[in-house]
């Protein structure tokens, strides 16, 4: 069975930083696009990104390059989304989730999401 | 970057067919996918490359696609459908995915 498993939720201060984690089980970690996608409160889904942990190439929304770092340590079959900074703007649930493979363009598996909460 | 475009909100009564459309300038070439989120969870995909639904996912959920938009058809729809829907699709080289604003599908 799939499954993806991500962090703890999180209560950080404006400018700190933090690195969430999801961890995949039941798969080849290494050959299969994962993604991470934001939800701040009562909003929609945001795509932010994905990366293939085999060869950690990674692809960022416009709206987030540079925001972020999207990165995987396949040995451990762990996905890590990190800010060096963060903004109270960054709070949101995070959500972690698996493409189902390289024909299509979804997120098949989903993690349960990491809770960010960024206040002073 | 990439947008992808749902109403808002759609209401319906027990029973009736809800749709649920979703305009996007790279449909015509790439698939449209929709997913269903209920309070507190994750999301769910309901229907994949524009009408397939996967395995555990009710009859009553339907795709169809049609130049720009796709579009998601619940037939008899049950108050358990009340959720949050979302397209997603990506632009035409698949470098980028995007999600539609969500739909608040509310049954009357």
């Amino acid at each position: 069975e799939v499954q993806l498993v991500q962090s703890g939720a999180e209560v950080k201060k404006p400018g700190d930083s933090l690195k969430i984690s999801c961890k995949g089980f039941g798969y080849s970690f290494a050959s299969s696009w994962i993604g991470w996608v934001r939800q701040m409160p009562g909003k929609g889904l945001e795509w932010m990104g994905i990366i293939y942990p085999g060869n950690s190439e990674t692809r960022y929304s416009p709206s987030f390059q540079g925001q972020v770092t999207i990165s995987a340590d396949k040995s451990i079959s762990t996905a890590y989304l990190q800010w060096s900074s963060l903004k109270a703007s960054d709070t949101a649930m995070y959500y972690c989730a698996r493409r189902q493979d390289i024909s299509t363009y979804y997120f098949a598996y989903w993690g349960q999401g990491t809770l960010v909460t960024v206040s002073s | 970057s990439y947008e992808l475009t749902q109403p808002p909100s759609v209401s319906v009564s027990p029973g009736q067919t809800a749709r649920i459309t979703c305009s996007g300038d790279s449909l015509p070439n790439q698939y449209g996918y929709w997913y269903q989120q209920k309070p507190g969870q994750a999301p769910v995909v309901v229907i994949y490359k524009d009408r397939e639904r996967p395995s555990g996912i009710p009859e009553r959920f339907s795709g169809s696609s049609s130049g720009t938009t796709v579009t998601l058809t619940i037939s008899g729809v049950l108050a358990e459908d009340e959720a949050d829907y979302y397209c997603q699709s990506a632009d035409t080289t698949g470098i980028y995915w995007a999600f539609g604003g969500g739909t608040k599908l509310t049954v009357l």
